[in-house]
C-alpha cells in the first residue's frame, strides 16, 4: 500500500561547505527556541538553544539566528561534516511544551 | 552519567495486548518526558512530569495510555489494550528543571504491534 507520512525537506551540501536550516514557528509569544540533531536510530540530541532576547547565539560550529519579525529561526552550521548528516528539528515553547517541527534532513556529500 | 535508559528498545506484540515501557531519567533531574514519534506526526510530547508530578498530560492519546513516576529515578508509560496505531518509537527526555531547560533524550523504544 501506499506509504503516507510527513515530507521532510532535504538539504545536500558539499563537504566543507556551510549549511543553513531554516524554521518557521507560528506563536509569537514563543520565547525560547531549541534546535535538536537526530541521527539514524537514536535520540534527538541538544544542539543550541536561543531566548526571544536574543537575534543571535553562537556554539561551537554552529550559530543559531532568530527573526522575530518574520517569526523565523535558522541554524547555521560551519564547515560540514560527514558526521553532521541527520535529522534537525526546531522547536519552540509553546503553553509551556515544547513542540517540534517536523524536521529538516541534511546529506552531507564527501 | 549513564543518560537516560529506556528499556525494552525493542518491543513486539499483539493487538489487545498490554504494553509497559520503562525510564530512567540522568540522577538529579527533576522534569521527565514521554514522547511518540511516527511518519506521520512526527515528534508529540505526551506527557510530562515535575518532582514526579504529572504537569501537562494533554498529549496522551486517550484513556488507553498512561503514565506514573512513583519516585525520582523511575517512571512508566503504559498501554492496555495495544493497537497496531500505537505503533512508534517512544522517547523518554529528562531535563534539569522544567521545559526551559536542554532535555536529554534516552535510545527510544521501537513499539511494534501486530
Amino acid at each position: 500500500g501506499e506509504s503516507v507520512g510527513l515530507h521532510l525537506p532535504t538539504l545536500s551540501v558539499q563537504e566543507g561547505d556551510n549549511s543553513i536550516i531554516n524554521c518557521a514557528y507560528s506563536n509569537s509569544a514563543s520565547d525560547y527556541f531549541i534546535w535538536y540533531k537526530q541521527e539514524s536510530g537514536k535520540g534527538p540530541q541538544f544542539i543550541i538553544d536561543i531566548r526571544s532576547n536574543m537575534d543571535k547565539r553562537q556554539g561551537q560550529r554552529v550559530t543559531v539566528l532568530l527573526n522575530k519579525t518574520v517569526k523565523h529561526l535558522s541554524l547555521q552550521i560551519a564547515a560540514t561534516q560527514p558526521g553532521d548528516s541527520a535529522v534537525y528539528f526546531c522547536a519552540e515553547i509553546r503553553g509551556n511544551k515544547l513542540v517540534f517541527g517536523a524536521g529538516t534532513i541534511l546529506r552531507v556529500k564527501s | 552519567d549513564a543518560g537516560v535508559i529506556q528499556s525494552p528498545r525493542h518491543e513486539v506484540t499483539e493487538m489487545g495486548q498490554e504494553v509497559t515501557l520503562r525510564c530512567k531519567p540522568i540522577s538529579g533531574h527533576n522534569s521527565l518526558f514521554w514522547y511518540r514519534q511516527t511518519m506521520m506526526r512526527g515528534l508529540e510530547l505526551l506527557i510530562y512530569f515535575n518532582n514526579n508530578v504529572p504537569i501537562d498530560d494533554s498529549g496522551m492519546p486517550e484513556d488507553r495510555f498512561s503514565a506514573k513516576m512513583p519516585n525520582a529515578s523511575f517512571s512508566t508509560l503504559k498501554i492496555q489494550p495495544s493497537e497496531p496505531r500505537d505503533s512508534a518509537v517512544y522517547f523518554c527526555a529528562s531535563s534539569p528543571r522544567g521545559t526551559y531547560n536542554e532535555q536529554f533524550f534516552g535510545p527510544g523504544t521501537r513499539l511494534t504491534v501486530l
